[in-house]
C-alpha cells in the first residue's frame, strides 16, 4: 500500500504571498491531519479533516485553511506568507478517531 | 490546558545500553498515546502506541508504559543500536470528542554511540 503522499516537497516564498500544499492520504483513509513543525515550537496541530468536513482546528491564524476533497485528499493554504510562517508542513492521515495516525515525509516551506 | 513534557531533550547512550524517555500530559480525557521516530529528512514514523486500557505494551526491543492516575508515559528502548539514534516524540490524544488532534512533546535527540 503506497504511503502518505505529499506536494511539493520543497518551496520557497515570499513574503506576502500565499501557497497551496497538497496531500494524498493512504488508500481507505478518510482522516487528514496537518501539522506545523518548527524547531522552536515543535510539531503543532493545524487542522484536521474526516470525510470533508473539518472537525478540529489548532490556534493559528485565520491565513492558515485547508479544505478535503471526496477522495479524502487534502489541501492546506497559507495566505499573505510571513517569515514566521516557514516551517515543515507534515500531513498525516488514519482510518478514523484515535486510529494510527500515518505520516508523509512533510513539505519544507522556506518563506524569505 | 493542550500540554505535553517530554524529558529528557537530548540522550545519549552506548550501544546495548537502555534508553528511557518519559512524557507526562495535561488534559485528563487523553486516552491514546502514540510514540514516533523522526529521521532526518523524513516524516515521523509510528514505532509503538498505547491506549488508555492497557498499562504496557512491548514490541521486541520496545515497550511503553502508562500510568493515568500520574499522568505519565514512557518510552524504553533495550539493546540499543546505533540505527535507533533519531528524534523521537510522544503525543497524546486531545479531549473527547471525535478528534484525531494529538498533541506532541518537544522531542529527545537520542545518540546511541558504536
Amino acid at each position: 500500500k503506497a504511503g502518505v503522499t505529499q506536494t511539493p516537497r520543497y518551496l520557497i516564498k515570499t513574503r506576502g504571498q500565499q501557497v497551496t500544499l497538497s496531500c494524498s492520504p493512504i488508500s481507505g483513509h478518510r482522516s487528514v491531519s496537518w501539522y506545523q513543525q518548527t524547531p522552536g515550537q515543535g510539531l503543532q496541530f493545524l487542522f484536521e479533516y474526516f470525510s470533508e468536513t473539518q472537525r478540529n482546528k489548532g490556534n493559528f491564524p485565520g491565513r492558515f485553511s485547508g479544505r478535503q476533497f471526496s477522495n479524502s485528499r487534502s489541501e492546506m493554504n497559507v495566505s499573505t506568507l510571513e517569515l514566521g510562517d516557514s516551517a515543515l508542513y507534515l500531513c498525516a492521515s488514519s482510518l478514523g478517531w484515535l486510529e494510527t495516525q500515518y505520516f508523509g515525509p512533510g513539505t519544507r516551506l522556506l518563506v524569505l | 490546558g493542550e500540554n505535553v513534557e517530554q524529558h529528557p531533550s537530548t540522550l545519549s547512550v552506548q550501544e546495548g545500553d537502555s534508553a528511557v524517555i518519559k512524557c507526562t500530559y495535561s488534559d485528563s480525557a487523553s486516552n491514546y498515546f502514540p510514540w514516533y521516530k523522526q529521521e532526518l529528512g523524513k516524516g515521523p514514523q509510528l514505532i509503538i502506541d498505547i491506549r488508555s486500557n492497557v498499562g504496557e505494551k512491548k514490541d521486541q526491543r520496545i515497550a511503553v508504559t502508562l500510568n493515568k492516575t500520574a499522568k505519565h508515559f514512557s518510552l524504553h528502548i533495550t539493546e540499543t543500536q546505533p540505527e535507533d539514534s533519531a528524534v523521537y516524540f510522544c503525543a497524546a490524544s486531545w479531549g473527547s470528542s471525535n478528534t484525531g488532534k494529538l498533541i506532541f512533546g518537544q522531542g529527545t535527540t537520542l545518540q546511541v554511540k558504536p
